[in-house]
């Protein structure tokens, strides 16, 4: 089993829709949880970040960490043709020098 | 990020041959972690290191796989005698202290083809 599970897609949505990402995690020393973009042939770019349970709001995202069920989301709000891209969560303990854990990614694909 | 630099961006290798991807670290950031991503999927980590030392390697294959950031230049993902399954997207991210949440930043990539 995965440490970290995500639906590979692909979402396909019409513009304007609310799309919510999710990635579900079977190792409770995850703290800091974290949402990356991939566009196709680019590297991962941060959109999100938060520390433990709760939410983060920027713009049109907003980021959820449930730990009590080991379960992260990522809701975009009235999404755009320029937000289709690959979605990786991403996740790493609170020890210093620790690599991230990454899921497998969802593709989004927002049609005008 | 831009200030992470790899290159090439593209390599294509025969079987056999060896394979030197490079990476160029943000200015001033003194953590280099290695990741491999597969066509369609996730990033797994490779390698951590920090200036002469390899910190964590534990996502590093055995054999043929070694990785270096001397004092001075790039930090160097080289594979040995490639195969058609080293076929992937090497990514490079850095830092400026090991990565505890949001510091990390990735470059472009480099996709290797062996032929």
């Amino acid at each position: 089993q995965k440490e970290v599970e995500q639906d590979p897609g692909p979402l396909s949505v019409p513009e304007g829709a609310i799309v919510s990402l999710n990635c579900t995690y079977s190792n409770s020393a995850f703290q800091y949880f974290m949402w990356y973009r991939q566009y196709s042939r680019k590297g991962p770019e941060l959109l999100m970040y938060t520390y433990s349970s709760g939410n983060k709001e920027d713009g049109r995202f907003t980021a959820q960490v449930d730990k009590s069920s080991k379960y992260i989301s990522l809701f975009i709000r009235d999404s755009q043709p320029s937000d289709s891209a690959t979605y990786l969560c991403a996740m790493n303990k609170n020890n210093a020098g620790n690599m991230l854990t990454f899921g497998g990614g969802t593709r989004l694909m927002v049609k005008p | 990020n831009a200030g992470v630099m790899q290159n090439p961006r593209h390599l294509v290798r025969r079987r056999g041959q060896e394979a030197r991807l490079r990476c160029s670290p943000v200015k001033g950031h003194s953590h280099v972690y290695w990741y491999r991503q597969l066509p369609e999927e996730g990033l797994k980590f490779m390698v951590y290191l920090q200036k002469e030392n390899i910190i964590d390697e534990s996502g590093m294959p055995k054999e043929r796989f070694s990785a270096e950031f001397p004092k001075e230049g790039p930090s160097i993902l080289r594979i040995q005698q490639v195969v058609r399954g080293d076929s992937a997207a090497y990514f490079c991210a850095s830092s400026p202290r090991p990565i505890v949440g949001t510091e990390a930043f990735f470059g472009q990539g480099t996709r290797l083809t062996v032929v």
